[in-house]
């Protein structure tokens, strides 16, 4: 079946500009990760989903990022007014509950000129 | 402290050696423990989990668990250069969070 699909795969903007990256979780999973990953580093936790509710924020940086899941599948991941420092890899995993394997989508890779 | 913790490397091995991956955590509250594969420009995948004491065997990996010591390996017997990537250690500390380490590389030489 299909796995995690992330779209765009990159994505080069410029600082100030505001992007959104998708994530497409496999069919059934109601539990939904975002994750950052720079160079060297392992994922950095972000947000998590069960349903379409965001149980766990707590790892977004800061309230230029956002993220919602309406109905429950695809989700999407916000930032506004891009830093430069928000350049890295961006994951997304899916599971069939908060303590399962996470399978991870092939990520987006941002880059903020 | 990092809530997990590893060795970032590189490991290097010779082919068919013995790899050994070790993880400490500091959450003694933490209820499951994940190895992910990452092999460079990819995403992570799932090579092992483990939730008690002991050994978990699975082909030539197999996982450490040691919950007093806050503890945690991988070893992979018959090391080929296909296994040379970056482990990461995740550990789940109940709750939505799971919280990865930095990874170790490893490197198998032919």
């Amino acid at each position: 079946g299909a796995g995690v699909s992330q779209t765009p795969s990159n994505k080069v903007t410029e600082k100030g500009k505001y992007v959104e990256l998708r994530c497409d979780p496999i069919s059934g999973h109601t539990a939904l990760y975002w994750y950052r990953q720079s160079l060297g580093q392992g994922p950095e936790f972000l947000i998590y989903f069960q349903g379409t509710g965001a149980a766990d924020d707590s790892g977004l940086p800061n309230d230029r990022f956002f993220a919602v899941r309406p109905e429950g599948s695809v989700s999407t991941l916000k930032i506004q007014r891009t830093e430069r420092g928000d350049s890295a890899v961006y994951l997304c995993a899916s599971s069939l509950g908060q303590n399962n394997e996470q399978f991870f989508g092939p990520g987006t890779r941002l880059t903020v000129l | 402290q990092k809530e997990v913790e590893q060795n970032s490397g590189p490991l290097s091995v010779p082919e068919g050696a013995i790899a050994s991956l070790n993880c400490t955590y500091s959450d003694r509250g933490s209820q499951s423990f994940f190895w992910y594969r990452q092999y460079s420009g990819k995403s992570p995948e799932l090579i092992m989990f483990i939730y008690s004491n002991g050994d978990k065997e699975d082909g030539r990996f197999t996982a450490q668990l040691n919950k007093a010591s806050q503890y945690v390996s991988l070893l992979i017997r018959d090391s080929q250069p296909s296994d040379s990537a970056t482990y990461l250690c995740a550990v789940y500390t109940g709750g939505f969070k799971t919280i990865f380490g930095a990874g170790t590389r490893l490197f198998v030489k032919a």
